[in-house]
């Protein structure tokens, strides 16, 4: 159980592009979802959190405007990177948990997609 | 804010032997504590988890520590084997303003040598 699944896994895309990575959870349903970037050899860094009908908590650093999250159902949350450059290539992965506000539940992790920007 | 420090960075051990990975936190407020697994090209996969009113939880060949005193948690793993080499990162956990507030370490390489 508590499986997430993240789409596309791979996306390269020429700079200026917009890219739109879906993040499903497919036998819970995710009050909260999470999105993070991660670099090569290094920890998960939190963009933003998100719960479910509401607007996204971006941590601080993190453009709202340029990494646009939506969570409009208990099962789907999306990250737009708008006209996205070179500095914007990474590995972006989604995470989502079940119990608002619930700090002793896990995150499920999907596997990820890595995003190259040409 | 909650600081999680993870070592060692990097674990090299014979298949079969015993690895250990360490992980201190600064917030006594961190009261969920998950393991997660990352394989390459993967997300990261939930091992074992511990709740703070709970000193140690055991799976099979993986075992999980926790002294909320001195705030640090433990992962062990026994027999290792070649499948068990991976990235693990230690986590804590908080409630923060109404939601999950979660801290990662930097990780740990482990590897096997069969």
């Amino acid at each position: 159980g508590a499986v997430v699944s993240q789409h596309p896994s791979r996306v390269i895309c020429k700079s200026g592009t917009s890219v739109k990575i879906e993040c499903r959870s497919l036998d819970f349903q995710a009050t909260t979802m999470f999105w993070y970037r991660q670099f090569p050899k290094k920890s998960l860094m939190l963009m933003a959190t998100s719960n479910e009908g509401s607007k996204a908590t971006y941590e601080q650093g993190v453009e709202k405007d340029k990494f646009l999250i939506n969570h409009a159902s208990l099962t789907l949350s999306t990250l737009t990177v708008t006209s996205a450059h070179p500095e914007d290539s990474s590995f972006y992965i989604c995470s989502a948990t079940w119990l608002r506000g619930g700090a002793d539940q896990p995150q499920h992790f999907g596997d990820g997609t890595r995003l190259s920007i040409l | 804010g909650e600081n999680v420090e993870q070592h060692p960075s990097t674990l090299s051990v014979q298949e079969g032997d015993s690895a250990v990975i360490k992980c201190t936190y600064s917030d006594s407020a961190s009261n969920y504590f998950p393991w997660y697994k990352q394989e390459l090209g993967k997300g990261p996969q939930l091992i074992i988890d511990i709740r703070s009113n709970v000193g140690e939880k055991k799976d099979q060949r993986i075992a999980v520590t926790l002294n909320k005193t001195a705030k640090h948690f433990s992962l062990h793993i026994t027999e290792t084997q070649p499948e068990d080499s991976a990235v693990y990162f230690c986590a804590a956990s908080m409630n923060s303003g109404g939601y999950q507030k979660v801290t990662f370490g930097i990780g740990t390489k482990l590897q096997v040598i069969p």
